[in-house]
């Protein structure tokens, strides 16, 4: 059974330029969440999407946006790189049984974006 | 104030010792408690979750909630040199529209053989 799974592993961007990262759930799962995590912090929530929709979002700018497809994957788009974007983004699936609500989350190994 | 916090570390024992990791929380509405591990540049690992107050144990490891004092606790028996990563406790709550998780900032553990 695969876990989460994540692509690119790593990215390379210069200030000004936009970037797409991808997840794909862990098989059964339909929820997904993206976060940022800074290097020696823990993750920050940036957005959840369930049944193609943002359900939840946390702190983070309109630069920052997201899509989930009907096969549940996501994707995470940010626009107008700024240096302090540089971090690792990790995704993490959920499932949503109507009326069982598991509020564990399984997280993928991230790509790690660098903005130079 | 950090609404989860957590001391940094390094946390530096040696094989075989027990191992306590903690953190605290101001939000009450907390119930769902999670620990994680993460490996140097990997994804954390969800090691173990409660709800409300309590002890959960699975194998050597022990989590502990005490709400009323807004305080979680991971313990580990028998630390292993592989037992060596980041520890990161999270929580949210029990609320159909908030089911962010909110992260404290990580206990790096060193395991000495």
């Amino acid at each position: 059974d695969a876990g989460v799974t994540q692509s690119p592993t790593h990215l390379i961007k210069t200030r000004g330029q936009q970037v797409t990262l991808r997840c794909s759930p862990k098989s059964g799962h339909d929820t997904v969440s993206w976060y940022q995590q800074a290097l020696g912090q823990g993750p920050q929530f940036i957005f959840q999407y369930y049944e193609e929709e943002e359900r939840q979002r946390g702190n983070f700018p309109d630069r920052f946006s997201g899509h989930q497809f009907p096969n549940y994957s996501s994707e995470l788009n940010v626009n107008a790189l700024l240096l302090g974007d540089s971090a690792l983004y990790l995704c993490a699936s959920s499932p949503e049984r109507s009326g069982v609500f598991s509020y564990e989350q399984y997280f993928g190994p991230g790509t790690r974006l660098t903005v130079t | 104030q950090k609404e989860v916090e957590q001391d940094p570390g390094p946390l530096s024992v040696p094989e075989g010792a027990i191992v306590s990791l903690n953190c605290t929380y101001s939000n009450s509405a907390f119930q769902y408690f999670m620990w994680y591990r993460q490996y140097s540049r990997k994804g954390p690992e969800l090691l173990m979750y409660t709800y409300s107050s309590g002890n959960k144990e699975d194998g050597r490891f022990t989590a502990q909630v005490d709400k009323s004092s807004k305080y979680i606790s991971l313990f580990i028996r028998d630390s292993q040199p592989s037992d060596s990563a980041t520890y990161l406790c999270a929580m949210n709550q029990m609320d159909t529209g908030r089911r962010a998780l909110t992260f404290g900032s990580g206990t790096r553990l060193q395991v000495q053989p």
